[in-house]
């Protein structure tokens, strides 16, 4: 079954731990982002990956980390997590990133729900 | 800056009822728009995706029109069921040199009633 999976779904962690999550697509897709979903603010993009290697800021990528070693994956790091972090996070893969085609059409994840206290 | 709105927030129908979302955007620099669904506990599923050329697509009971110059799209719903009752979130690609990026509304939560 074609997905984009997230590991851990649901997180509770304390300030200044470190912690990866995961996402994972089988899609062969290019492109993948991840975004944050906080109320009343929608989803805005932390970071996006055009390609293997290829990796850059999206509108919130302050306190986060990405890399992107394998076409598949790409995770997300919090080097030192903060309450602000609290949110539900989802990754999102599409097979290309010219954004003017169907192919463009954004699969997400099923979100992983973060709380720092 | 590219901003997304949808109205109402919240709408509360009657089974059966035909029902239209709205979601208007200040740019139309917006390439492609994209309409999602949005389940409690889970991720976004999408349910259309119209391209910049067209106008409107269908799937099923939906119809979704985008109108770039009066920056506005509308997903209309017939024969509305229990089992729409969502968060729906419209999203428009915009082309920048980052690619695919998407600028999310915050979304109309639908409860289609008995």
């Amino acid at each position: 079954e074609a997905q984009v999976t997230q590991n851990p779904r649901y997180l509770i962690t304390v300030t200044g731990k470190k912690l990866t999550v995961t996402c994972s697509q089988n899609m062969n897709h290019e492109y993948m982002s991840w975004y944050r979903q906080d109320p009343g603010l929608g989803l805005r993009q932390i970071y996006y990956s055009m390609n293997v290697e290829v990796t850059d800021k999206g509108d919130v990528p302050e306190g986060y980390k990405v890399s992107r070693k394998e076409k598949r994956n790409f995770p997300l790091i919090l080097e030192s997590p903060s309450p602000n972090q609290t949110s539900l996070y989802f990754c999102a893969s599409s097979l290309t990133s010219g954004g003017a085609r169907p192919t463009d059409t954004q699969y997400f994840g099923p979100g992983t729900r973060l709380t720092v206290l | 800056k590219q901003e997304v709105t949808q109205i109402p927030a919240a709408l509360s129908v009657p089974e059966g009822e035909n029902l239209v979302l709205n979601c208007s955007f200040t740019d139309s620099a917006i390439y492609n728009l994209q309409w999602f669904r949005q389940d409690p506990g889970k991720g976004l599923t999408s349910l259309l995706l119209i391209q910049s050329s067209q106008r409107e697509q269908t799937s099923g009971r939906l119809n979704a029109s985008l109108d770039k110059s009066s920056g506005r799209s509308t997903l209309y719903i017939a024969a509305s069921q229990p089992g729409d009752s969502a968060t729906y979130l419209c999203a428009g690609h915009i082309l920048t040199g980052g690619g695919n990026k998407l600028t999310f509304g915050t979304g109309t939560q639908l409860k289609v009633e008995l």
